[in-house]
């Protein structure tokens, strides 16, 4: 059964400090999404990383792949309040080319102004 | 261009009634989903469709939970009877396609709680 652990649960920061969010994986998988969800609001995509090494950057977001040590990062760089909200990775196991995706636990991210 | 639709937006029931969640994709998705979200958690995914065919309902509890995409386009989750344990959020998302890398759509879900 694929597990798929995210830390920190909780995340206060202040505004203009960096920092990282780890997604850790039981099972081999090349495939890797990452989402942000306000409160009460549903999911938005952020990130599709599709190989081992891929990185990707948005703004202040910067997210990659170690497929190798099945570990995908969401790093934020001065961060900003508008951050604030929860991040999910969600881990593709899915077969023959097909999506089927197991999301992590969230990381809850406060931003402090 | 119009995002996933669901309705309703929030329901509260009394254990052993039924209940019904809609779903309209975007148009022209083939690909929808139906997820389960419990308070603090990530979704989970309870079925997918290609079209108006379960490709995978493996996650589905099936003694009393449905759904059906008749025509391939809306889509309708059901609880029959609907248990304490059911009370969370029930996201549905469309993509493209349901190939990998493909981005899921989520709408705003339907919040049900179950007294």
């Amino acid at each position: 059964e694929l597990k798929v652990e995210q830390n920190p649960l909780f995340l206060s920061m202040q505004e203009g400090k960096n920092y990282t969010i780890y997604c850790n994986y039981s099972t081999t998988s090349d495939r890797l999404y990452w989402y942000r969800q306000d409160p009460g609001k549903s999911l938005e995509s952020l990130f599709v990383l599709l190989s081992n090494g891929a990185v990707k950057q948005e703004g202040r977001l910067m997210a990659s792949l170690d497929t190798k040590a099945r570990l995908s990062t969401l790093h934020i760089t001065a961060a900003v309040h508008d951050l604030s909200a929860t991040y999910f990775c969600a881990v593709d196991r899915g077969a023959g080319g097909y999506q089927k995706v197991t999301f992590g636990t969230g990381t809850k991210l406060q931003v402090i102004p | 261009e119009a995002g996933v639709v669901q309705s309703p937006r929030y329901k509260i029931i009394e254990k052993k009634q039924p209940v019904a969640f809609w779903c309209n994709p975007i148009s022209g998705h083939n690909t929808l989903y139906w997820y389960r979200q419990n308070l603090g958690q990530g979704p989970e995914l309870l079925i997918r469709y290609e079209n108006e065919e379960a490709v995978d309902d493996s996650q589905l509890p099936k003694d009393r939970f449905s759904a059906e995409r008749l025509k391939g386009v809306d889509s309708t989750l059901k609880i029959q009877p609907a248990e304490l344990g059911d009370s969370a959020v029930y996201l549905c998302a469309s993509s493209r396609t349901g190939l990998a890398g493909d981005e899921q759509f989520f709408g705003p879900g339907t919040r049900l709680t179950v007294l």
